[in-house]
């Protein structure tokens, strides 16, 4: 079973290029999220998803986009990219039961030089 | 102010000795649920144990157990006999309503890095 697949792995940009990160998952979760990993500070939220078409900010939304295009894929853009958004990027995807977890894509390791 | 909040960043427990990872949180919504998750050194996000806030009785999973004072708001992760496979980073997390558009919300602590000693 596939789960959240997140594409690429690894991609390394120069500051200033765009670039999207791709997610989808085949669990039929209504909800989806994007969050960075940095040292130090956990997960942070960038955006989530709690339904096809609907997007929401998350705790550190500045510098990136998202798109909801159907029920299984969530992507991440990043318009202009900066030093500060080398991280690695998780998406995620939950079920509607309230105990449901987050299941996780094995995440992007971002860097901009 | 922090929703999640883990003051160890960095354990080490002995091996087959239990240890106690520590979680306080703070939230409005009277219907929320905790989490613990491990993240190993390959990096993949691996689920461990869930609590809701109206559960009577403190979840367990195997050697996790999860110590739930809902007074205090802390959710500490017990892990019991523990082994050198447990040495990872342990994130605390919990789920919450938001009410403005009833989206479920999921917000990560800092995260502590478990050491297992042989």
């Amino acid at each position: 079973n596939a789960g959240v697949t997140q594409t690429p792995k690894f991609q390394v940009l120069k500051t200033g290029q765009s670039m999207t990160l791709q997610c989808a998952q085949d669990m039929n979760h209504n909800s989806m999220y994007w969050y960075r990993q940095d040292p130090g500070m956990g997960l942070r939220l960038i955006y989530y998803s709690a339904s096809e078409g609907t997007t929401d900010k998350g705790e550190v939304p500045n510098g990136y986009n998202v798109s909801r295009l159907n029920k299984r894929e969530f992507s991440l853009r990043l318009e202009s990219a900066a030093p500060s958004q080398t991280s690695v990027y998780f998406c995620a995807s939950r079920g509607n039961p309230y105990n449901s977890p987050l299941h996780f894509g094995n995440g992007t390791r971002l860097t901009v030089t | 102010a922090q929703k999640i909040t883990q003051t160890q960043p960095g354990m080490f427990v002995q091996e087959k000795e239990a240890v106690t990872l520590d979680c306080t949180y703070d939230t409005s919504d009277p219907s929320y649920g905790l989490f613990w998750y491990k993240q190993p050194s390959s990096g993949e996000m691996i689920f461990l144990i869930y609590q809701g806030s109206y559960d009577q009785q403190n979840a367990t999973e195997g050697r996790y157990s999860l110590n739930f004072q809902k007074a205090r708001k802390s959710a500490n992760l017990v892990i019991s006999a523990s082994q050198l496979g447990d040495s990872a980073m342990y994130f605390c997390a919990m789920r919450e309503v938001l009410y403005s558009g009833g989206y479920q919300k999921v917000t990560f602590g800092t995260g502590t890095k478990l050491q297992v000693i042989p």
